[in-house]
């Protein structure tokens, strides 16, 4: 049964900080790895996946990925006010039906 | 711009009765997703729908019963509520169900049960 751990809980920075946020997975046979945010009372939005190891950047998002520590991350360069939202990561399971198993997610707030 | 629409918005009612929610989604994907999203914030799959066959049915009380009429439409009905059901209900769709199909989430509904 995969299991996914993000830390930290909560996380409060300053507006221009770079923030990290981290993933933990437990089944090294999975593929597909995400990042969604979810704004307070919004819907869950796809940020970015990467499915194999190393880095990929869009914008000021930066997602890291290493298989054999089980482990991904996302980094937020000159984190906004706008990026203060709750941020989830998700693992899809291999096996022909997909399933996405989500962590219990980090609180993000910026403070201008 | 909102492309998965889920109906109503809020829903109060007693233990014991029953509810209806309904999503449709503007997209033109095949797979749609039934997703709990509790207290805590944990968004935790229920049911995965693809062409309206039933993909994915996790470990849910039997008073939970999904139905698709198209691959736009997907409902959840509760028969008799109890308080634990007290959640956010969101749906999302994808295109196909590869591991690389982004998922595309409506705004959810949210029950409470008294």
């Amino acid at each position: 049964q995969q299991n996914v751990q993000q830390s930290p809980e909560s996380l409060i920075v300053p507006e221009g900080a770079r923030t990290s946020l981290n993933c933990t997975f437990s089944d090294s046979a999975s593929q597909y790895f995400w990042w969604y945010r979810q704004h307070s009372g919004k819907a869950p939005k796809a940020l970015m996946s990467i499915f194999s190891n190393g880095e990929k950047e869009e914008g000021r998002f930066t997602i890291h990925l290493n298989k054999a520590s089980l482990h991904f991350s996302l980094h937020i360069r000159d984190s906004q006010p706008s990026d203060s939202a709750l941020y989830l990561c998700a693992v899809s399971i291999t096996g022909n039906t997909r399933k996405l198993i989500f962590g219990l997610g980090t609180t993000l707030q910026v403070q201008p | 711009e909102t492309a998965v629409f889920q109906t109503p918005n809020y829903h109060v009612t007693q233990v014991g009765n029953e509810v209806s929610f309904n999503c449709k989604q503007t997209l033109g994907h095949d797979t749609m997703y039934w997703y709990k999203q509790d207290s805590k914030k944990l968004l935790k799959i229920m049911f995965s729908y693809n062409n309206k066959q039933l993909i994915v049915n996790e470990t849910v009380p039997r008073r939970f019963s999904p139905q698709s009429s198209d691959k736009a439409h997907l409902n959840l009905r509760i028969k008799s509520v109890e308080p634990e059901d007290s959640a956010v209900y969101l749906c999302a769709s994808s295109f196909g169900t590869g591991n690389y199909a982004e998922q595309f989430f409506g705004p959810g509904t949210r029950l409470t049960v008294l």
